[in-house]
């Protein structure tokens, strides 16, 4: 198994802000994934994280509004851009060996006021 | 993921009893199925998993069922304890793809 660390746990930001959201595992992982939870909704999937090159956004997520790094195997960061009060949510971070098991976060609650 | 309304549906069991949740998948061509439970505040934690070569696992007190001809997967919990109470979701997928979670059914132990 991994443990997976998020930071921030929660915060309150300004519309217009921008967050980064950093994920840090404690072992070295192939696949890391970026979710999106909505208050009482299930999880959505915003992209993948791939080191070295460029995430892969699922529809309706874009890399302008969602910049995303993944420098080594077992850290990447998510950056919520221009923040308006719709990305109040729930955010997930996720890592695992591929058709393995995806361990999860603790998340990180935002609200933007 | 599914748009899913605000409200997830809800099942109460009394404690001691066993519980069955249920979940319909989409994909045909998945091959590989995760059952998390999600408790207020939490991340998601895994439960059981099973592949599409079985129909199903047996863990610690939970059984995972998978009927591939109607594309259902069911979540057995024997003798419910109240720490079982928490929104459990199913999920499709694992690969390099990501997972596809289903809609989540929040579980309430009655005493």
């Amino acid at each position: 198994s991994a443990v997976i660390s998020q930071k921030p746990s929660r915060d309150i930001c300004q519309r217009g802000t921008s967050l980064t959201i950093q994920c840090q595992v404690d072992s070295q992982v192939t696949m890391m994934f970026w979710y999106r939870q909505q208050p009482g909704q299930s999880l959505t999937l915003i992209a993948t994280a791939n080191q070295g090159s460029e995430a892969t956004y699922e529809s309706g997520f874009v890399i302008d509004k969602f910049p995303i790094s993944r420098p080594n195997l077992t850290f990447s960061t998510l950056t919520v851009s221009n923040m308006s009060p719709e990305d109040s949510s729930i955010y997930l971070c996720s890592a695992g060996q591929p058709a393995t098991e995806a361990f999860f976060g603790q998340g990180t609650r935002l609200t933007v006021v | 993921g599914e748009s899913v309304g605000l409200h997830l549906p809800t099942l109460s069991v009394q404690e001691g009893d066993n519980s069955i949740i249920n979940c319909a998948y989409s994909n045909s061509a998945s091959d590989y199925f995760i059952w998390y439970k999600q408790e207020s505040g939490k991340g998601p934690q895994f439960i059981i998993d099973i592949r599409s070569n079985m129909d199903k696992r047996q863990g610690q007190r939970v059984t995972v069922l998978l009927n591939k001809t109607v594309k259902h997967l069911s979540l057995q919990i024997a003798a419910t304890q109240p720490g079982d109470s928490a929104v459990y979701f199913c999920a499709e997928g694992g690969g390099a793809d990501g997972l596809t979670f289903g809609k989540g059914t929040h579980l309430i132990i009655q005493p």
